[in-house]
């Protein structure tokens, strides 16, 4: 089993909707939670993070965490064609070391 | 400022070639780490480097050699290619949760 599971998708929606994106881990040790967001042929570049459980907003998105589920999301307001590209958690044990787990990564694709 | 840049953009080797992918950051970081990516399989980490000096394994290192050259530069090589390591490679740096990657060297080896 992986560390941390992400459906693949891919998810298509339309313009304007609601989309939320799930992960799930194994490890309770993870303290540090990320969402990378990766436009085709490109490497991934970081959207959020969050430390512990929490929630997180930044403009459209946001970002919760729940420890006790061993469940985060990342919710997308007001969807645009701008947001089609794959959405990858990771996790960290620690913000020093840098070794991420990541998630397989969700491909979305927003239809105008 | 580049951020992270890679070379070669694109490779293709036949299996027990060699090759060395190229790295370099411009952002004065610590860090550095190379990943592979493949369908299904997310980013998984081959090697990191802590600092200037040290390297150590990550999730998948098999097959796999690195060398921290200088503070900018992180260089992965292949010795003997194998088909299971065609993949796309990432190149990293930055401390803890933020990272910043590069553009990517899609490698195919038949």
């Amino acid at each position: 089993q992986k560390e941390v599971e992400q459906d693949p998708g891919p998810l298509s929606v339309p313009e304007g909707a609601i989309v939320s994106l799930n992960c799930t881990y194994s490890n309770s040790a993870f303290q540090y939670f990320m969402w990378y967001r990766q436009y085709s042929r490109k490497g991934p570049e970081l959207l959020m993070y969050t430390y512990s459980s929490g929630n997180k907003e930044d403009g459209r998105f946001t970002a919760q965490v729940d420890k006790s589920s061993k469940y985060i999301s990342l919710f997308i307001r007001d969807s645009q064609p701008s947001d089609s590209a794959t959405y990858l958690c990771a996790m960290s044990r620690s913000s020093n070391t840098g070794k991420l787990i990541f998630g397989q990564g969700t491909t979305l694709q927003v239809k105008p | 400022n580049a951020g992270v840049t890679q070379t070669p953009k694109f490779q293709v080797l036949k299996t027990g070639q060699s090759m060395t992918l190229q790295c370099a950051q411009d952002m004065n970081h610590n860090s550095m780490y190379w990943y592979r990516q493949d369908p299904g399989m997310g980013l998984r980490l081959i090697y990191y480097s802590a600092s200037e000096g040290t390297t150590d394994k990550g999730e998948v290192p098999n097959g796999y050699n690195v060398s921290r050259l200088n503070k900018r530069e992180f260089s992965l090589r292949l010795e003997s290619a194998a088909p299971s390591q065609t993949s796309v490679y990432f190149c990293a740096s930055g401390g803890g949760y933020e990272q910043y990657f590069g553009p990517g060297t899609r490698l195919t080896v038949t």
